[in-house]
């Protein structure tokens, strides 16, 4: 089955860049890499996603490596705001009636340092 | 914006007790979805409807029952709790296409004594 791996967690300082990994080494071709948060207290929200090339959006950059079985997640300066747990997702998009399937991982929790 | 709205926030059951969960979403999408999310755990699918008038089942629906009520609700039943189904419960919805972006609720906290 598909699953992604991810630390844990993982600590930053206020306004610097924060990368968090994600393996996915069963990956299939027709998989798209999702992440999502999660704040305290809440239902996750969507951050980006991406099939093979890297992408940048408003909250952050995605990074994924050419053999796909890795990717990065880049907030550019971390905030307090920022501190939650970010799920690295593979979506399979052509199960469940073509509506498709989140595979969701453990995630990773992350602490923000003033 | 309302989004996907959730109720209750918070729910006590004892074993044998019956209860519905409500979500509703106001961004006219055709998928819903209902999770839950154990401690230290990703969230896992319960059940699906993909459009208006169909559901069916995730990794996790024993227990459980779903009625898409119309494009707007989606409602998971739980007909005779368990200590099991102790989790938090998270309503999503999804348009077709729109990259697949799921847009979550708030989540239901429901503990089964």
């Amino acid at each position: 089955d598909a699953k992604t791996t991810q630390p844990n967690s993982m600590e930053s300082n206020e306004e610097e860049p924060v990368h968090l990994p994600c393996n996915h080494s069963t990956i299939s071709g027709t998989d798209y890499i999702h992440w999502y948060r999660q704040l305290p207290s809440q239902g996750p929200e969507y951050v980006i996603h991406g099939l093979t090339s890297n992408v940048n959006n408003r909250m952050a950059s995605l990074a994924i490596a050419e053999d796909r079985k890795s990717s990065t997640l880049i907030l550019h300066r971390a905030t307090l705001r920022d501190a939650a747990v970010y799920y690295c997702i593979l979506f399979l998009p052509y199960l469940y009636n073509q509506g498709g399937k989140l595979i969701f991982g453990q995630g990773t929790e992350l602490s923000v340092k003033p | 914006n309302a989004g996907v709205t959730q109720t209750p926030k918070f729910q006590v059951l004892k074993t044998g007790q019956s209860m519905t969960l409500q979500c509703a979403q106001d961004m006219n999408h055709n998928s819903m979805y209902w999770y839950r999310q154990d401690p230290g755990m990703g969230l896992r699918l319960i059940y699906y409807s993909a459009s208006e008038g169909t559901t069916d089942k995730g990794e996790v629906p024993n227990g459980y029952n779903v009625s898409r009520l119309n494009k707007r609700e989606f409602s998971l039943r739980l007909e005779s709790a368990a200590p099991s189904q102790t989790s938090v419960y998270f309503c999503a919805s999804k348009n077709r296409g729109a990259k697949n972006i799921q847009y979550f609720g708030a989540g239901t906290r429901l503990s089964v004594l």
